[in-house]
């Protein structure tokens, strides 16, 4: 597609429930990151996939988060048992991912998926 | 450990004005530095960015001002117009290559007519 297409925009649940945010990446590119923002924070980085590497997890805050990333394209966030404390927006980006020697690595977002637990 | 910081929350500009938002980093192995605007219920969309070997870089309205030795980057809007008004989010990245964003906690930035 055009952008970075996310789902679902909106998401309420209670807690210890499990949810799942999906994320499909600017087609060809071959980086795709997650990212959440907790109310009046920064983006705080979560996990990130390049290619067939495997992915760098070192941003999720516990082990209750995972993320899948199927055939280098469609990745899915999964939070399980949540809590109140994983209520955020949470932002997937993608980029081309080669970098460049003349060029920054520029992330493109997707709108987010607000994640309210009750 | 906050590698990058913007220490200001929130700014208050007059229309036509000039906007200065500042950053300050720890990591002096960053390479880039990019600058994002956010819209309430909007992804953030990249402004501008800048190399760590220049300490200069133009774009319209837009200039991002580079400091190494100081490890401070500023965003300069002149003139400021209402569709300004965001959070904008300094960000910087390693080593040339596929590499995560630092991002600052953001800047909300308010343009007042």
């Amino acid at each position: 597609g055009a952008g970075v297409s996310q789902s679902p925009s909106n998401k309420v649940t209670e807690k210890g429930k499990d949810v799942e945010l999906r994320c499909d990446p600017i087609s060809g590119h071959t980086a795709l990151y997650w990212y959440r923002q907790s109310l009046g924070q920064g983006l705080e980085f979560l996990i990130y996939f390049q290619g067939n590497s495997a992915p760098d997890k070192s941003g999720l805050p516990s082990d209750r988060f995972s993320a899948e990333r199927t055939g280098g394209s469609v990745s899915t966030l999964t939070i399980q048992r949540t809590q109140q404390e994983d209520s955020a927006v949470y932002l997937c980006a993608s980029s081309l991912g080669e970098g460049t020697l003349s060029g920054a690595n520029v992330l493109t977002f997707g709108a987010g998926s607000r994640l309210t637990v009750l | 450990d906050q590698q990058v910081k913007q220490n200001s929350p929130s700014l208050s500009v007059q229309e036509g004005r000039i906007s200065i938002l500042n950053c300050d980093y720890t990591n002096s192995m960053f390479d880039y530095f990019l600058w994002y605007k956010k819209y309430p219920a909007e992804g953030p969309t990249f402004l501008i960015s800048i190399s760590s070997i220049k300490d200069k870089n133009e774009d319209g309205r837009f200039t991002v001002f580079l400091n190494k030795s100081a490890k401070h980057l500023s965003l300069h809007i002149v003139p400021s117009q209402p569709g300004d008004s965001a959070v904008y989010f300094c960000a910087a990245s390693g080593i040339q290559g596929a590499q995560k964003l630092v991002f600052g906690q953001g800047t909300r930035l308010t343009i007042n007519p």
